[in-house]
């Protein structure tokens, strides 16, 4: 079965500060793999995706991830925090066969301090 | 380009009602994915459509259902409405049926019901 786990739920950093946000990731299948971001009362917006091209993914707003299939992770990060990042961020799995049936992770809520 | 829109924003309903859920995808786009967002359940997916067609669907009851006219717009329904139905739904447009293509999501109708 596949399925996404988010390591942490809440994530606290000063703004100037790097961010980490992980996500880890298992599938049967060649999995496609985003970042999503839900600002309050918004909807969803892709950071970046990872498609069997490049391991490193560069996304929007300084966002990159590295997807490493030995550790099956695909973890999010970005060299200095903004205050505009605050928001919550959602690891996102779908597979070859599966169409475009998006599983998500249970999302990470990013706090950045001044 | 129009992004995905969807229609109502807010929506309350009383238990027991039925409620019609619409969501236009951006021009151009054939495939049309729902998700339920709630605070314990987090985002899952409804179902798919592509063409009109029912490619793909997720783990809720009958009680939830959809269709897709032949302008790529997809409703979704809910009948006999509960409780644990409150929640965010969330409609996505993709430009393909081919897995790992982006998916641009709107900004969702809240459904309340009491």
């Amino acid at each position: 079965a596949q399925s996404v786990t988010q390591l942490d739920s809440h994530v606290s950093v000063s703004e100037g500060t790097p961010v980490l946000l992980r996500c880890n990731y298992s599938s049967s299948y060649s999995p496609s793999l985003f970042w999503y971001v839900q600002h309050p009362n918004k909807g969803l917006q892709l950071l970046l995706k990872y498609t069997s091209a490049a391991t490193l993914v560069k996304g929007i707003n300084g966002f990159e991830a590295e997807f490493k299939k030995s550790e099956t992770s695909f973890h999010l990060t970005k060299p200095s925090a903004h205050m505009s990042d605050a928001a919550e961020y959602f690891c996102v799995v779908t597979f070859s066969g599966g169409y475009n049936k998006l599983i998500f992770g249970a999302g990470t809520r990013l706090a950045v301090h001044p | 380009k129009a992004g995905v829109t969807q229609t109502p924003r807010y929506l309350i309903k009383t238990r027991g009602q039925q409620v019609t859920l619409s969501c236009s995808p951006i021009s151009g786009h054939r495939s049309v994915s729902w998700y339920q967002q709630t605070p314990g359940q987090g985002l899952q997916f409804l179902f798919e459509y592509f063409s009109e067609t029912q490619r793909n669907k997720g783990n809720f009851p009958g009680r939830f259902s959809g269709r897709q006219f032949s302008n790529s717009r997809s409703e979704m329904n809910v009948s006999t409405l509960e409780l644990g139905d409150s929640a965010l739904y969330l409609c996505a447009s993709s430009p393909q049926g081919a897995e790992g293509t982006e998916a641009f999501f709107g900004q969702g109708t809240r459904l309340t019901v009491v």
